[in-house]
């Protein structure tokens, strides 16, 4: 059974580009979440998606936005970036009720 | 809003001994979840142990276990007979349940010496 898979794993962008990462959630799980960790801090919450609709969200820009296709799988779309940008985005998938189980990450930085 | 304070930044521990990580957190909640995740090198956040707050004893699993104190709003983790697999970032997180957001800590990084 795979677990949460993201893609890619790391990239590099130009400031006011724009990029798109990938998750796949561990079978079974039909809720995605999107976290920024940014360079020795803890993870920061993007936002969460449930039946292809964004559940809940945090302190982020419009920059940022996302999907959720009925497979599950989701992407986090990011507009217009700027350097601080640059951080490991985390992404974690879970059932109702149950533990969030986290990808290995994809590591971008903007140039 | 809730908040996850981890105190000790650093930390190091010669191999096979006991050490003890810090954690206090602020909520107005009656009922939530505390966790304890682990991030090595690799990247990979993996969960080490789980507490729920209506439980009253506090969790264990294998050499890991908490202390919960849910007054003081404390939740330390006891990493014991620490190998050096062990050495990694440490990270406390809150979540109110029920699916909801995860808050994190700022994470505590633990050497273990050989």
């Amino acid at each position: 059974d795979a677990g949460v898979t993201q893609s890619p794993t790391h990239l590099i962008k130009t400031r006011g580009q724009q990029v798109t990462l990938r998750c796949s959630p561990k079978s079974g799980h039909d809720t995605v979440s999107w976290y920024q960790q940014a360079l020795g801090q803890g993870p920061q919450f993007i936002f969460q998606y449930y039946e292809e609709e964004e559940r809940q969200r945090g302190n982020f820009p419009d920059r940022f936005s996302g999907h959720q296709f009925p497979n599950y799988s989701s992407e986090l779309n990011v507009n217009a970036l700027l350097l601080g940008d640059s951080a490991l985005y985390l992404c974690a998938s879970s059932s109702i009720g149950f533990e969030q189980y986290f990808g290995p990450g994809t590591r971008l930085t903007v140039t | 809003a809730q908040t996850v304070t981890q105190s000790q930044p650093e930390m190091s521990v010669q191999e096979a001994e006991t050490v003890t990580l810090s954690c206090t957190y602020d909520t107005s909640e009656n009922n939530y979840y505390l966790f304890w995740y682990k991030q090595p090198p690799s990247r990979q956040m993996i969960l080490v142990i789980r507490q729920e707050a209506y439980k009253q004893q506090n969790a264990t699993e294998n050499r890991f276990s908490v202390n919960f104190q849910k007054a003081a709003k404390s939740f330390s983790l006891k990493i014991s007979d620490s190998q050096l697999g062990d050495t990694a970032m440490y990270f406390c997180a809150f979540t109110r349940g029920g699916n909801e957001k995860l808050t994190f800590g700022t994470g505590t990084r633990l050497t273990i010496i050989p």
